[in-house]
């Protein structure tokens, strides 16, 4: 059975570019979270859907972020414009329900903004 | 704001020692609490869930405890063996709220 995939596993880009990140969750779940990992600040959760709604967005950073759940299958999470400071490995994860639920990650997209 | 304290630094122990991880938090207790293993370039993988209302829980080589009192969580390995050289991530949810992850705690098992 896939669990969570993501893409791309490594994204290289020019600050200012735009850079959209991917991830499908694992068939049945329905939760999904984005979350980014630093060395400095760990793992901070971004957003948040519950039947593919947004449910918490307060983590997102800034209003150059923005996610989207269009369907049960599929996320995105996108950065525009990139800064240098948004580089970090961005993390997709999914559960079969809020509270109580063990997250399932993807392996992660590594985002390195020059 | 409610904070979580995994150690910063390192635990190197030796091949089929004991490892004990720690996991400190501020203000109220979670309603529970996860513990996550992360190998480098790959993402976070559950391993146990303790609840507010339990002391201990026990999968195979591994126990969790939880003591609202002190604030803490303890996470054990029994005769730990070079392959579970990893990164420890407590996780901790509380009511009305989303899992809020530590920063980790690296673990060595030297042969």
């Amino acid at each position: 059975d896939a669990g969570v995939i993501q893409s791309p596993r490594h994204e290289v880009t020019e600050m200012g570019q735009e850079v959209t990140l991917r991830c499908k969750p694992i068939s049945g779940h329905n939760s999904l979270f984005w979350y980014r990992q630093t060395m400095m600040r760990g793992l901070e959760l971004l957003i948040y859907f519950n039947n593919n709604v947004p449910i918490d967005d307060s983590g997102m950073p800034e209003d150059r972020f923005s996610a989207k759940m269009p369907n049960a299958s599929f996320s995105t999470l996108k950065i525009q414009p990139s800064e240098p400071r948004d580089s970090a490995v961005y993390f997709c994860a999914s559960s079969f329900v809020t509270g109580e639920g063990e997250l399932f990650f993807g392996e992660g997209s590594r985002l390195t903004v020059l | 704001s409610q904070k979580i304290e995994q150690n910063s630094e390192a635990l190197n122990i030796q091949e089929g020692k004991t490892a004990t991880l720690t996991c400190n938090y501020t203000n109220y207790s979670p309603a529970y609490l996860q513990w996550y293993r992360q190998d480098p370039g790959r993402g976070p993988v559950f391993l146990l869930l303790i609840r507010e209302n339990e002391k201990e829980k026990r999968k195979e080589r591994l126990k969790v405890t939880f003591d609202t009192t002190l604030k803490q969580s303890l996470f054990h390995i029994t005769a730990s063996q070079p392959a579970d050289s990893a990164t420890y991530l407590c996780a901790l949810e509380w009511r009305y709220s989303t899992l809020t992850f530590g920063k980790g705690t690296m673990l060595l098992v030297s042969p």
